[in-house]
Parts: structure tokens; C-alpha cells; sequence
């Protein structure tokens, strides 16, 4: 199978920078996803990696190593709203961009 | 530009009975995806239409579920009969063509099944 290996739940304090690691099987793989996604809402797109290196967008910035099957989400200057489940979601099958979840991390912001 | 809508938003129903749900794709966008979603878990691919044809089922149980999407462009997700273990929030995203991204969800039906 394709297991997505992330953690489960998470804490960090508002202003603070927390990762959030990911962990993916490399055969046929395309490409990494991060998804936000708060209570009762869908899933939103934060990023997308194909290439090695670090993508960075605002306050998320989001890091690639294909050859370890890694990949991490930067949270900088954490905020309440960043109080989400954060997906990762592996690529596969060429054309078709099949898309594996993991479980999602629970991140909780406190003051 | 209109997201991707889903109704209803909630459906509460005994075991053995039937439920449908129906989702609107993104204008333009050719590739529909049905995912379920148990609580504590990552979205799961049910199935994926490219216009009107089947791309991937692999994971659909095809004894008590049906999707179909005749004209292209919206989708009718539909459990017969349902099961406790159904209960789940039913995601559907779409894209402009299946190499395209991201994915884009609506907001889910959630399902309990009593």
C-alpha cells in the first residue's frame, strides 16, 4: 500500500513556529499536498512540492526530500486561526494524480 | 468563481435504508472526485469521473454503492442499502483534468447512519 505517515495531534503557542513531518512510499510517486482543514469545513490547498526544496508562501513554507520520502509544513507566527487539521497527501499514478491522505495532524494554537 | 457545491450538507437516516447525494463541480472542471472521509481520518478516493466515464473505482464497494455523472458535470453519489460503518463526511472535488491541480473540495455531506 501507499501509507501516509504523519502525526496525530500537535500543540504550539501563538507567535511560535511549529513542523508538522510527513512521511510517503517513493514508488510512482508525483508529487506532496498540504491541505488545511478546520472543523466541519472542507479541505483547503496550502501547497504542493514536486520538486526538492523548500516552497515558501507567506507565513507556510513547505520542504520536499524525494529521495527520503519527506516532507514537512512550516507554521511561522502562529495564529488562533492556524488551530486546524493539516493534511498530507501523496500523488501517484502518473496522469491520473491519484491522491493518498494521511490521517491528518490536529494542531492546536494556545495563547 | 463559484466553489464546489454539495447538498445536503447533513443526513441523518436508519441502517438499511438508501441516501443520495449530489455535487456541482467548479465550472470547466472535467475530473470529479467522491471521497469519504470517517471521522479521525484522511479523505478517501470512492471513485473519479474524467466528463462522464469512470477513471477509478477501485475503492467504490460497488455492492451498496453507485456514482454516476451522465451529462458531465454534476454527480450523484448513492448508498443502497447503508451500513453503521457508513457513517462519514462525503467530500467532492473537482479539477480541470486529472494532471491538474490542486484539487479543489466542497464542503461535505456529513452522513450518520442511527
Amino acid at each position: 500500500g501507499q501509507n501516509i505517515d504523519q502525526p496525530t495531534e500537535m500543540t504550539a503557542t501563538e507567535g511560535a513556529i511549529v513542523q508538522i513531518n510527513c512521511t510517503y512510499q517513493t514508488s510512482g510517486f508525483n508529487g506532496l499536498f498540504w491541505y488545511q482543514q478546520h472543523a466541519g469545513e472542507a479541505p483547503t490547498f496550502l501547497s504542493y512540492n514536486v520538486l526538492d526544496g523548500l516552497e515558501e508562501k507567506g507565513r507556510f513554507s513547505s520542504f520536499l526530500s524525494r529521495s527520503k520520502g519527506y516532507s514537512y509544513l512550516l507554521l511561522k507566527e502562529l495564529q488562533m486561526k492556524d488551530s486546524a487539521s493539516y493534511l498530507c497527501a501523496a500523488s501517484y499514478g502518473g496522469a491520473t494524480n491519484k491522491l493518498i491522505f494521511g490521517t491528518g495532524t490536529l494542531l492546536a494554537v494556545q495563547p | 468563481e463559484a466553489g464546489v457545491a454539495q447538498s445536503p450538507r447533513y443526513k441523518i437516516i436508519e441502517k438499511r435504508q438508501s441516501v443520495a447525494f449530489w455535487c456541482n463541480p467548479i465550472s470547466g472542471h472535467a475530473t470529479l472526485y467522491w471521497y469519504q472521509q470517517i471521522l479521525g481520518q484522511g479523505p478517501k478516493l470512492l471513485i473519479q469521473f474524467q466528463n462522464n466515464g469512470v477513471v477509478d473505482d477501485s475503492q467504490l464497494p460497488k455492492d451498496r454503492f453507485s456514482a454516476e455523472r451522465l451529462k458531465g458535470v454534476d454527480s450523484t453519489l448513492k448508498i443502497q442499502p447503508a451500513k453503521l460503518e457508513d457513517s462519514a463526511v462525503y467530500l467532492c472535488a473537482s479539477s480541470l483534468d486529472p494532471s491538474s491541480w490542486p484539487q479543489h473540495f466542497g464542503d461535505g455531506t456529513r452522513l450518520s447512519i442511527l
